[in-house]
This record gives structure tokens, C-alpha cells and sequence, in this order.
């Protein structure tokens, strides 16, 4: 079974440009989250879908990011303008239930500069 | 809030040794804790999770415990191996209608052959 798969690895953009980055979770996994860490701190939350739904967005930094969940399937992450702040290491996680275990993608490494 | 505390934040041990890696969490209404391993470069792999009515998990040389009233994990990797050298992070769901996860800013551990 294919796990928790990233795209792209790691993007590198300027300061003002947009980017998207996605997730597709494991087949089957209604539930997504997507989590961010930032150099020198934990990793942090950004927000929970449940199908297609947002669950709760409450970790989202700032209007600047905007997910989506198309169909219940994968997930996009959209960062526009894209600040310095935002550099990091964007984790996508899946789980078949929300008591359940989370399963956690590579990530996608996002340098700002 | 729920905070979560890892102690130490490196270590280095010979390999061979018996060592414990401790986690605090400050609100102790949780619903379960997992522990996870990062290597460098990669995602998260979960190595044990433990339920808010279980007292601890095991899977091979690993042994977690939980003791929530009193807000602490510890994880314990016996008879280490060089390639145990990794990141290992602890994080917590807390109970209630909250589905995220909380984590800790991980224990670097080396293991010297």
C-alpha cells in the first residue's frame, strides 16, 4: 500500500510568488491534516479536512494560505504571496479515522528568498 | 494550550546502551500519544502510539510508557544500534473535539558504533 506521498520535494521561490504544493493521502484516509515546521521550532498544525470538508483551519497562519481538498482526494496547499516566514517544512499526514494513528508524508521543504 | 516538552534535546550514546527519552505534556486531558522517528531529509515514521488508557506499548528493542496524570512519556530503545541515530518526536492528541496533533521539538540521538 502506497503511504503518504508529497509533491514537490522542495521548491524554492521569491518573496511575492505563489506556490502550491500537494498531498495525496492513503487510499482510503478520510481524514487529512497538514502540519508546517519552521527552522528551530516543533511542528506545528495548520488544519484537518475530513473528505472535503475543513474540519478545523485554526493553525492557518494568515489568509496568505488556502487549502483545498477536491473530491475527498488529494490536498493542495496554496501559499500567495509567498513571505520569508513562510520557509519551512510543509508535512501532510492521513488517517482512516480521527482516533486513529497518523500517517505522515516526506515533506515538502518551501524556501522563501 | 497543550504544551509538549522533550528532554534532552540531544543525546549521545555508544551503541549498545540502554537510554530513555523523556516527553511532558502539560494538559494531561489527552486522548493518545505517539512517538515518531525523523531521519534526516524525511518524513515521520510512527514507532509506537499509545492509547489514553494504556500504560505503555512495545515493538521490538522499543518500549513507550504513559503515565497521563502526571503529563509524561518516556521511550525506551533498548540495546541501541547506530542506525537508531535519528530524530524522535513526541506528540499528543489532546481529548475533546481537537484532532490535531501537538509536538514536542524532537530528542536528537546518536548512537556511536
Amino acid at each position: 500500500e502506497a503511504g503518504v506521498t508529497q509533491f514537490p520535494s522542495h521548491s524554492v521561490i521569491e518573496k511575492g510568488q505563489t506556490v502550491t504544493l500537494r498531498c495525496d493521502p492513503i487510499s482510503g484516509h478520510d481524514n487529512l491534516y497538514w502540519y508546517r515546521r519552521v527552522m528551530g521550532k516543533e511542528i506545528k498544525f495548520l488544519l484537518h479536512f475530513v473528505k472535503e470538508s475543513k474540519q478545523d483551519e485554526s493553525g492557518m497562519p494568515n489568509n496568505r494560505f488556502l487549502a483545498e481538498r477536491t473530491g475527498g482526494t488529494y490536498s493542495t496547499l496554496k501559499v500567495q504571496p509567498a513571505e520569508l516566514e513562510d520557509s519551512g517544512v510543509y508535512f501532510c499526514a492521513s488517517s482512516q479515522d480521527w482516533a486513529y494513528e497518523q500517517y505522515f508524508g516526506p515533506g515538502t521543504r518551501l524556501t522563501v528568498t | 494550550k497543550q504544551e509538549v516538552t522533550q528532554i534532552p534535546a540531544a543525546l549521545s550514546v555508544p551503541e549498545g546502551e540502554n537510554l530513555v527519552l523523556n516527553c511532558s505534556f502539560t494538559d494531561s486531558a489527552i486522548y493518545n500519544l505517539q512517538w515518531f522517528r525523523q531521519d534526516p531529509g524525511k518524513g515521520l515514521t510512527s514507532l509506537l502510539l499509545i492509547q489514553s488508557s494504556q500504560r505503555e506499548q512495545t515493538s521490538g528493542r522499543l518500549n513507550a510508557s504513559l503515565d497521563k496524570s502526571s503529563g509524561r512519556s518516556t521511550l525506551y530503545i533498548a540495546a541501541s544500534q547506530p542506525g537508531d541515530s535519528a530524530t524522535y518526536l513526541c506528540a499528543v492528541k489532546s481529548g475533546g473535539s481537537n484532532y490535531k496533533l501537538t509536538f514536542g521539538k524532537g530528542t536528537l540521538l546518536t548512537v556511536n558504533p
